[in-house]
């Protein structure tokens, strides 16, 4: 199975402040059809996952857009470009280029 | 607007049975993949079953397979996990998940296996 590895697992962050999480797989994530299978969630304490990002970098129906997602490859990221009191919670990435999908350990997002 | 409701979870001993429900509206359920996707307390996610639009392609993770089995009817716009021989390690948060990508989810059921 390909491995999702997410780095910090936990994340201190200043409102208004930017925040950035890494998510690196074991494999490429590329499909032959030239695609790339990578999806962020938002798990809000409480609450069930929301997809914020799919394909690397498409934004969701409704998700700000102080979210963003980037990466190719092996390495993406998903970037916060100022920190609200509403986005603390854990942040998983996914990929389902290859089978099965598989999830990240998540980064745990909070208010310094 | 989109919605999944799950329900059915439990309390149940080891080896014993359960069926998990979930139903949609807001959109064309036959017209979409479905999932399952599980959350033990405290821990991740991991992704359990899906199946295609009108049920003839199943795919599970290694950990349930011959135990559990994914199906559907579209016509009640309704998606089931039968899941059987239930092992302590299964406990958990049970979502539904719309798509093989889940753009949408139900608020989960609670799954405890325990004697």
């Amino acid at each position: 199975d390909v491995v999702m590895t997410q780095s910090p697992l936990s994340l201190p962050v200043t409102l208004g402040q930017p925040a950035s999480i890494s998510c690196r797989s074991s494999q490429s994530l590329v499909l032959s059809d030239g695609n790339t299978y990578l999806n962020w969630f938002q798990q809000r304490p409480g609450q069930s996952p929301r997809r914020l990002i799919y394909k690397v970098s498409n934004r969701d129906s409704g998700v700000p857009d102080r979210f963003s997602g980037s990466g190719s490859g092996t390495d993406f990221t998903l970037k916060i470009s100022r920190v609200e009191a509403e986005d603390v919670g854990v942040y998983y990435c996914m990929q389902d280029t290859h089978w099965p999908g598989t999830f990240g350990q998540g980064t745990k997002v909070e208010i310094k | 607007e989109v919605q999944v409701v799950d329900s059915g979870g439990g309390l149940v001993q080891p080896g014993g049975s359960l069926r998990l429900s979930c139903v949609a509206s807001g959109f064309t359920f036959s017209t979409y993949w479905m999932s399952w996707v599980r959350q033990a307390p405290g821990k991740g996610l991991e992704w359990v079953a899906n199946i295609k639009e009108d049920g003839s392609e199943k795919y599970y993770v290694d950990s349930v397979k011959g135990r559990f089995t994914i199906s559907r009817d579209n016509a009640k716009n309704s998606l089931f996990l039968q899941m059987n021989s239930l092992r302590v390690d299964d406990t958990a948060v049970y979502f539904c998940a719309r798509g093989r990508w889940f753009d949408a989810w139900g608020q989960g059921t609670l799954v405890t296996v325990s004697t």
